[in-house]
């Protein structure tokens, strides 16, 4: 598809377990973002990539998050040892320039956590 | 730092009326971008709109145009002719030249009555 792709679309989990997100950017996207949806709230940025610089993590909210970017597309969360205020939609985005002012990002549809 | 502000928690508006959903910002960059995002039930974020701050006029997609006023610092959305379909959470957001974050406002859900 054209779109950004997210995986899995939910993800049911027990507390302490590890968890890992897919995303899949708009093909030839450079940036690529993660951020954070708690129930009836707004967005949480979490991490950016932009080609191959270092991410800057500074939305991270605890080391047990982390994120990877392979081959500069696919993008991986990861949460470890779990927390139910985890529990969240996280969103990932991409966007095809540089980093401009008018750099608009695509999101793709989410996943849903929940952690029991 | 900046910041976007929307004060509108929710809004009801009557099927093919017009409505405006508010937002202000706050940002010492004389060069930002402004953006409107419609998140429906399904949750996926749709782009809507675009506003550069040097942008001498009021940028208009279809049925959405936002009226912006940079003194005020305020990128209002009008969408005109409501339809049931836009039945959703409006995100107002905006980023700073130079930087990557996009920060998003607390959103404004729309509720379109037939």
């Amino acid at each position: 598809g054209a779109g950004v792709s997210q995986s899995p679309s939910n993800k049911v989990t027990e507390k302490g377990k590890d968890v890992e997100l897919r995303c899949d950017p708009i093909s030839g996207h450079t940036a690529l973002y993660w951020y954070r949806q708690s129930l009836g709230q707004g967005l949480e940025f979490l991490i950016y990539f932009q080609g191959n610089s270092a991410p800057d993590k500074s939305g991270l909210p605890s080391d047990r998050f982390s994120a990877e970017r392979t081959g500069g597309s696919v993008s991986t969360l990861t949460i470890q040892r779990t927390q139910q205020e985890d529990s969240a939609v996280y969103l990932c985005a991409s966007s095809g320039t540089s980093g401009g002012v008018g750099d608009t990002q695509y999101f793709g549809p989410g996943t849903r956590l929940t952690v029991l | 730092a900046q910041k976007i502000t929307q004060t509108q928690p929710g809004m009801f508006v009557q099927e093919k009326e017009a409505v405006t959903l508010d937002c202000t910002y706050d940002t010492s960059d004389p060069s930002y971008g402004l953006f409107w995002y419609k998140q429906p039930s399904s949750g996926e974020m749709i782009f809507l709109i675009y506003q550069g701050s040097y942008d001498q006029q009021n940028a208009t997609e279809g049925r959405y145009s936002l009226n912006f006023q940079k003194a005020r610092k305020s990128a209002n959305l009008v969408i005109s002719a409501s339809q049931l379909g836009d039945s959703a959470m409006y995100f107002c957001a905006m980023r700073e030249d130079g930087g990557f974050k996009t920060i998003f406002g607390a959103g404004t859900r729309l509720f379109v009555k037939a």
